[in-house]
């Protein structure tokens, strides 16, 4: 899998979007881009995920540049319960032992300030 | 719907003794995944399971680990004997279809003393 790279931390004010950046520049043709987040003792959840087209679910908005080198997860309206490490991975596509497992790196740790 | 469910939330033991983690995964759901987090290294794949059947091992570290899963609705991650460097949050995670999204349960933290 393609090698991630996010900032450690980010602020972000309460009401306000949030726009966490992810390299991955050595990404490959059939590879995913995921987001998760892990609030402070629980389980890692998922927020989102897409290949090459901008995606948008009821948490958030991805967007994925056109060489497909780096994303960014935006959070429209980020709340205080938003305050989470986020990480993002790349992942193979398809059907096959190497592409189930998810490989976390170090995150970017959103504080949602008020 | 419920999501996935672990216990215990905590457990505390002594070195040596033997120590089961419990995992419900969603309803539906065919793959279960169980990781291991530390600071160290981060989150790790144990072990995987497809229909009730374990796929891939590699990612257990010893043969003190072994995990089962009897049914669809339940799997166990157990070490026996425990050693203190196995302290860490367990986590297991279930996913419709192998390259779905894998939703996690909320661990299970474990102390050997």
């Amino acid at each position: 899998d393609a090698k991630t790279t996010q900032p450690t931390s980010m602020d972000c004010a309460e009401g306000r979007a949030a726009n966490l950046p992810c390299n991955h520049s050595t990404i490959s043709g059939n590879e995913y881009v995921y987001w998760y987040r892990q609030i402070h003792s629980q389980g890692p959840q998922y927020i989102i995920h897409g290949l090459k087209n901008n995606e948008t679910n009821e948490m958030a908005s991805l967007i994925i540049t056109e060489d497909r080198k780096s994303s960014t997860l935006i959070l429209p309206h980020a709340t205080l319960r938003d305050t989470a490490v986020y990480y993002c991975i790349v992942r193979v596509a398809g059907i096959g032992a190497g592409s189930y497992q998810l490989t976390f790196g170090k995150g970017t740790k959103l504080s949602v300030i008020p | 719907d419920a999501g996935v469910i672990q216990s215990p939330r905590h457990e505390v033991t002594e070195m040596g003794q033997e120590v089961t983690l419990r995992c419900k995964p969603i309803s539906g759901h065919d793959y279960l995944f169980w990781y291991r987090q530390t600071m160290m290294r981060g989150l790790e794949l144990l072990i995987y399971f497809n229909n009730n059947v374990p796929i891939d091992d590699s990612g257990m570290p010893e043969d003190r680990f072994s995990a089962k899963m009897p049914n669809a609705s339940f799997s166990t991650l157990k070490i026996q004997p425990s050693e203190p460097r196995d302290s860490a949050v367990y986590f297991c995670a279930s996913s419709l279809g192998g390259d779905q999204p894998q939703h996690f349960g909320d661990g299970t933290r474990l102390s050997i003393l």
